[in-house]
């Protein structure tokens, strides 16, 4: 069981560009989340969605969007980076919304220079 | 809004020391907490929770226990080993994962 995965690994991008990283899931869970993770901050939720279909604003939505067109795959989109979404993002997943345990992926390294 | 706080690190320990890494919250309900760890290029995973109030959450020696009237949930370990090395998050949400807060996390190195 592969849990979840992300792409890529690692990214540097130049400010401006769009990019799209991707997180896909076989655990069927039915909740998402995207964090970015800055030290000394911990994680912040960045988007999340509790069904496929639905999605929401977390505590940094600004700058960033998904989309959750099926259960397995929630795709996170930087329409235009800056500097300051440099920054390491972790996809997870929950089978329930209730206080529930997540499971994360492995994680992706964006730089925007 | 909820918030976490945790001890800064880092934190160096000996082989089979004590470790205690402190974690309070604040909350406008009753939180569910949660310690996560984050071993060197892997994403976070949960080590243990707990949901209510003189609940212990165990796992891998780990322990930490629902403090409601020090609004606490310390993290403690009797003897560490070098394979405990990691990043640990404290973690807390009154209603649902949605509204998740960690905090900034501290690092454990474990020297043999």
């Amino acid at each position: 069981i592969a849990g979840i995965t992300q792409a890529p690994t690692s990214q540097i991008l130049a400010a401006g560009r769009r990019m799209t990283l991707r997180c896909t899931q076989d655990m069927r869970h039915n909740a998402m989340y995207w964090y970015r993770q800055d030290l000394g901050l911990g994680l912040r939720l960045i988007h999340y969605s509790n069904t496929a279909g639905t999605t929401g604003k977390g505590e940094v939505p600004d700058g960033y969007s998904v989309s959750r067109a099926n259960t397995d795959d929630f795709p996170l989109t930087l329409a235009s980076a800056v500097p300051s979404q440099t920054s390491v993002y972790f996809c997870a997943s929950s089978d329930s919304l209730v206080a529930d345990t997540q499971y994360f992926g492995p994680g992706t390294r964006l730089t925007v220079l | 809004g909820d918030s976490v706080t945790q001890m800064e690190g880092p934190v160096t320990l000996s082989e089979e020391a004590f470790l205690t890494i402190n974690c309070t919250y604040t909350a406008t309900g009753y939180p569910s907490l949660f310690w996560y760890v984050q071993y060197p290029g892997e994403g976070l995973q949960l080590l243990l929770k707990a949901t209510k109030a003189d609940d212990k959450g165990s796992n891998k020696g780990f322990e930490a226990t629902y403090r409601k009237e020090t609004t606490s949930f310390h993290l403690e370990k009797g003897s560490v080993q070098v394979s405990d090395s990691a990043v640990y998050f404290c973690a807390s949400t009154s209603y649902n994962n949605n509204d998740m807060r960690f905090g900034a996390g501290t690092r454990l190195t474990v020297k043999p």
